[in-house]
């Protein structure tokens, strides 16, 4: 399967900073990935698609001013945590569309807003 | 009711058993089934992937898929504690969205135990 890396790995920032995650696709070149968020103990939540070269759709209720996603290459997405509070702390995981069906997934970016 | 129903569990089970995970789901139009296998604080790793109705055997992996009676499983044989982890199940393929956006089951967590 594809690799994907996600970096930082962890990242602890103060309230009303901003913060950047990024995720590559090493091996594949992705003109689809996706960002969720995960809660612990608590299933995938989709946040948004991104399209490289194109805007990225949100989901309902997940505010695209807030979470800036931006997918300028084929390996590269990111997103930004604009002006983080402590309830934006969460597990962030981006995964790449493969083919037809098949997701891949980072390992995932620990954010802890203080 | 959910799109995707995944007993969360826990379910622990002793080392070598025969372990039978399930979700079931209520959108005739998914065509795409995985299991995934997620660590603690991990992104998840893909472990199945099954188009349509049928069986797939992968090593001590066997997801399958009865689209008759919207039921999916994975089983795992001689099941070892280093499978203790969550299992989520995800669909996709709805026609009507045009895009391979995953519908995640809330996951079951497996423990087995030495």
């Amino acid at each position: 399967g594809a690799v994907v890396s996600q970096h930082p790995s962890w990242v602890i920032c103060k309230s009303g900073t901003s913060v950047k995650i990024e995720c590559r696709s090493l091996d594949f070149q992705a003109t689809t990935m996706f960002w969720y968020r995960q809660f612990p103990k608590q299933s995938l939540m989709l946040m948004a698609t991104s399209n490289e070269g194109s805007k990225a759709t949100y989901e309902q209720g997940v505010e695209k001013d807030k979470f800036l996603i931006n997918h300028a290459s084929l390996t590269l997405s990111t997103l930004t945590v604009t002006s983080a509070h402590p309830e934006d702390s969460s597990f962030y995981i981006c995964s790449l569309g493969a083919t037809f069906g098949a997701q891949y997934f980072g390992p995932g970016t620990r954010l802890t807003v203080t | 009711q959910k799109e995707v129903e995944q007993d969360p569990g826990p379910l622990s089970v002793p080392e070598g058993a025969i372990v039978s995970l399930n979700c079931t789901y209520s959108n005739s139009a998914f065509q795409y089934f995985m299991w995934y296998r997620q660590y603690s604080r991990k992104g998840p790793e893909l472990l199945m992937y099954t188009y349509s109705s049928g069986n797939k055997e992968d090593g001590r992996f066997t997801a399958q898929v009865d689209k008759s009676s919207k039921y999916i499983s994975l089983f795992i044989r001689d099941s070892q504690p280093s499978d203790s982890a969550t299992y989520l199940c995800a669909m996709s393929g709805d026609s009507a969205s045009g895009t391979y956006k995953y519908i995640f089951g809330t996951g079951t967590r497996l423990k087995v135990l030495a």
